[in-house]
C-alpha cells in the first residue's frame, strides 16, 4: 500500500534562509509525486510535480524538489524564503494523478 | 491549468440539516473528485465524481450521506446530508487536467468550502 510521511510537523525558519520540506514515500514503481502548498483559508496549489525524466524538478515560486529513488524522498527545499511562503505544505504520492495520497502537511512559519 | 471555482465559500449550518456544494471548471475534464478536510488534518478523498453515472465512494463514505451529482463535464455537486458537528470539515472539489500529454496527468484544486456545523 502507499503511503506519504512528511516528518516535519511545523518548521520555523527566517525570512532569507533557506527550506527543505522532507517527504518520504512507500510505493512499489516509480509513483507521481506532487508538491502542493495551501495558504490560509485557501485551497490547494500546485507547485511542483515530477512523474518520470530528470530528476530535479523546478516549480513555481522559486521552489524545486529531487526524486531519490534510494531514499523514498522527493523533498522540497527552496534557497531564500519569502514571508509570504507561510502555508502548508502537502507532499503526494500515487500511480497516477488520478489516484493520489497525501502526506499530513507540514506548518512552515516565517519569521522576519 | 484548469480554472476551478466553488460555492459556498463557507457556511455556518445547523445540525441536522444538508449544504449543497457547486464545483464549476472552466473547461471540459473527465475526472472531478471531492476531499474533506478536517481541521488539521491533510486531505482524505470521499469519492470521483463521474459524469453519467454513480460517483465512486472511498472506504468509510457512502452515498446516503454525501450524495454526488456530475450532470456534465464542468460541473459537480456534494451534499452533506444530515449534517452534525463531526462534520465540520474544508470540502475540496479538484479535477484531473489531462491535457499536458508531455508533462503528466495532474490534479488541481478549488479554494474549498469551510463548513462549520453547530
Amino acid at each position: 500500500a502507499q503511503s506519504v510521511t512528511q516528518p516535519d510537523i511545523h518548521i520555523t525558519v527566517s525570512e532569507g534562509a533557506s527550506l527543505e520540506l522532507r517527504c518520504n514515500y512507500s510505493y512499489g514503481a516509480t509513483p507521481y509525486l506532487f508538491w502542493y502548498v495551501q495558504s490560509p483559508g485557501q485551497g490547494l496549489q500546485l507547485l511542483l510535480k515530477y512523474f518520470s525524466g530528470d530528476t530535479l524538478v523546478q516549480g513555481i515560486k522559486g521552489f524545486e524538489a529531487e526524486f531519490k529513488r534510494s531514499q523514498s524522498s522527493f523533498n522540497l527545499r527552496k534557497p531564500s524564503v519569502h514571508w509570504s511562503d507561510a502555508a502548508e505544505y502537502f507532499c503526494a504520492v500515487g500511480p497516477g494523478a488520478n489516484n493520489l495520497f497525501f502526506g499530513t502537511g507540514t506548518r512552515l512559519t516565517v519569521i522576519p | 491549468s484548469a480554472v476551478i471555482s466553488q460555492k459556498p465559500s463557507r457556511d455556518i449550518c445547523q445540525r441536522g440539516t444538508s449544504l449543497t456544494i457547486q464545483c464549476q471548471v472552466d473547461s471540459q475534464v473527465t475526472m472531478m473528485f471531492w476531499y474533506r478536510q478536517q481541521p488539521g488534518q491533510s486531505l482524505t478523498l470521499i469519492a470521483t465524481a463521474n459524469q453519467g453515472s454513480e460517483a465512486t465512494y472511498e472506504s468509510g463514505f457512502v452515498i446516503d450521506k454525501f450524495p454526488i451529482s456530475r450532470p456534465n463535464l464542468t460541473f459537480s455537486t456534494l451534499t452533506v446530508s444530515n449534517m452534525s458537528p463531526e462534520d465540520s470539515s474544508i470540502y475540496l472539489c479538484s479535477v484531473l487536467d489531462n491535457s499536458g500529454v508531455a508533462s503528466g496527468d495532474t490534479q488541481y484544486f478549488g479554494p474549498g468550502t469551510r463548513l462549520t456545523v453547530l
